[in-house]
């Protein structure tokens, strides 16, 4: 199995809005990664957790705050975003064992729209 | 010297003809070269990939070809089909000095397969 899941597949939140997306993998991963995605672009790398740390923060403004409560789980809080955050957001994950070297399996996104 | 130029931006290819993208780098210590796969309201999936030790890499209908002395690297579909039609990003990075998995990817492109 090398799905990874992402909750909810669409998201509308005003500015002053609070919500989270959620990534989901069961295959063992241990590296996880946030990506933004705008329309025909290519993903951004946002963040990523190397067993459950935070390994990388692509200089991402504070109104997106991550968390990795388990090694299967990758949460990402939205706080007072502004209309031009709306985009696809991405899951990925990686064995772990070598970040840089490993096959990252993405899930479907989150799109989200912020009004 | 961290970007990958891709090109086209978008191709229309006949059913059963060849496809062909092209993507070009700077940074000589990039070693490991994806090509993503994505659907519309998918994340990317890998479809192939390379090293810079091999100059050709087949997968199914699926071709990298490599040129390391020119920096460029090329993704051949023959036989093309409808069900190809998506956007392809090819990929670079450096598994040996990067931290944390840090793909550059390519500006993409939209190839759509005319039954």
């Amino acid at each position: 199995d090398t799905e990874v899941t992402q909750t909810p597949k669409h998201l509308v939140m005003g500015m002053t809005n609070k919500k989270s997306l959620k990534c989901e993998q069961h295959m063992g991963h241990r590296a996880m990664y946030w990506y933004k995605q705008k329309a025909k672009k290519p993903p951004e790398l946002m963040f990523v957790y190397s067993y459950e740390k935070l390994s990388i923060n692509e200089s991402v403004p504070s109104r997106f705050s991550p968390e990795c409560p388990n090694s299967s789980l990758l949460n990402l809080h939205l706080h007072a975003l502004q209309p031009e955050d709306s985009a696809l957001y991405l899951c990925a994950s990686s064995q772990g064992r070598d970040p840089a070297a490993d096959t990252q399996y993405f899930g479907p996104g989150t799109r989200l729209t912020v009004l | 010297q961290q970007q990958v130029k891709q090109s086209p931006q978008s191709l229309i290819v006949q059913k059963g003809g060849i496809s062909i993208i092209n993507c070009a780098y700077e940074n000589t210590a990039f070693d490991y070269f994806p090509w993503y796969q994505q659907f519309p309201g998918k994340g990317p999936a890998l479809l192939i990939a390379i090293r810079p030790d091999v100059s050709e890499k087949k997968e199914g209908r699926f071709t990298i070809s490599f040129n390391k002395s020119a920096k460029q690297f090329s993704l051949h579909i023959m036989d093309s089909q409808p069900g190809d039609s998506a956007t392809y990003f090819c990929a670079a990075i450096n598994t040996v000095y990067n931290q944390g998995g840090k793909l550059i990817f390519g500006q993409g492109t939209e190839l759509s397969v005319k039954p």
